[in-house]
């Protein structure tokens, strides 16, 4: 099956600063990047869908301000995430599909904690 | 909208036992339907998928058919192990590439030897 890195794992930040975590697809070309948050014990939340070379499409209630997407090439998305209050504390999870399968090959996530 | 309901859990049985976690949705069209699964700490990963009604995934002794008429996706194991313990997502994509999944609320499933 398709690879799906995500970087860090983990990660600490204090509460106003910016957290960049990278999704890389490392054996195919991820034209679309979905990117999740999940709280504890509870489903995925789609927060957007992102385009190599466009902008990304938020879901409502998600602040596009606050959660900067860049897909720059077919196997790098980033998600930062800025000026982190604690509330943003959650686990991350991208995801990307391979451009002629409807099958999602997820990263290992990233669990963020804002203190 | 499309959506997928999943049973409550937690589910825990003993080692050995029989599994099964109802999995239905509501889609327009003809989706994809999938189970991840994830262990504790970790993203997810896929445990079966079937595209079209009738097929039946499986992998590693867990099997669920795509059943049209019912609008269900059923997840079974014949006798789980310990090492099944984990939160079991199914979900439901179109057919294009470049949709995301929607999933239920997840079902945690806890086996004790």
């Amino acid at each position: 099956g398709a690879v799906v890195s995500q970087h860090p794992s983990r990660v600490i930040c204090k509460s106003g600063t910016s957290v960049k975590i990278e999704c890389r697809s490392l054996d195919f070309q991820a034209t679309t990047m979905f990117w999740y948050r999940q709280f504890p014990k509870q489903s995925l939340m789609l927060m957007a869908t992102s385009n190599e070379g466009s902008k990304a499409t938020y879901e409502q209630g998600v602040e596009k301000d606050k959660f900067l997407i860049n897909h720059a090439s077919l196997t790098l998305s980033t998600l930062t995430v800025t000026s982190a209050h604690p509330e943003d504390s959650s686990f991350y999870i991208c995801s990307a599909d391979k451009t002629v399968n409807t099958e999602a090959f997820f990263g290992q996530g990233t669990r963020l904690t804002v203190v | 909208g499309d959506s997928v309901t999943q049973m409550e859990g937690p589910v825990t049985l003993s080692e050995e036992a029989f599994l099964t976690i109802n999995c239905t949705y509501t889609a327009t069209g003809y989706p994809s339907l999938f189970w991840y699964v994830q262990y504790p700490g970790e993203g997810l990963q896929l445990l079966l998928k079937a595209t079209k009604a009738d097929d039946k995934g499986s992998n590693k002794g867990f099997e669920a058919t795509y059943r049209k008429e019912t609008t269900s996706f059923h997840l079974e194991k014949g006798s789980v192990q310990v090492s099944d313990s984990a939160v079991y997502f199914c979900a439901l994509t179109g057919r294009q590439a470049g949709t995301a999944l929607i999933f239920g609320k997840g079902t945690t499933l806890s086996v004790s030897s």
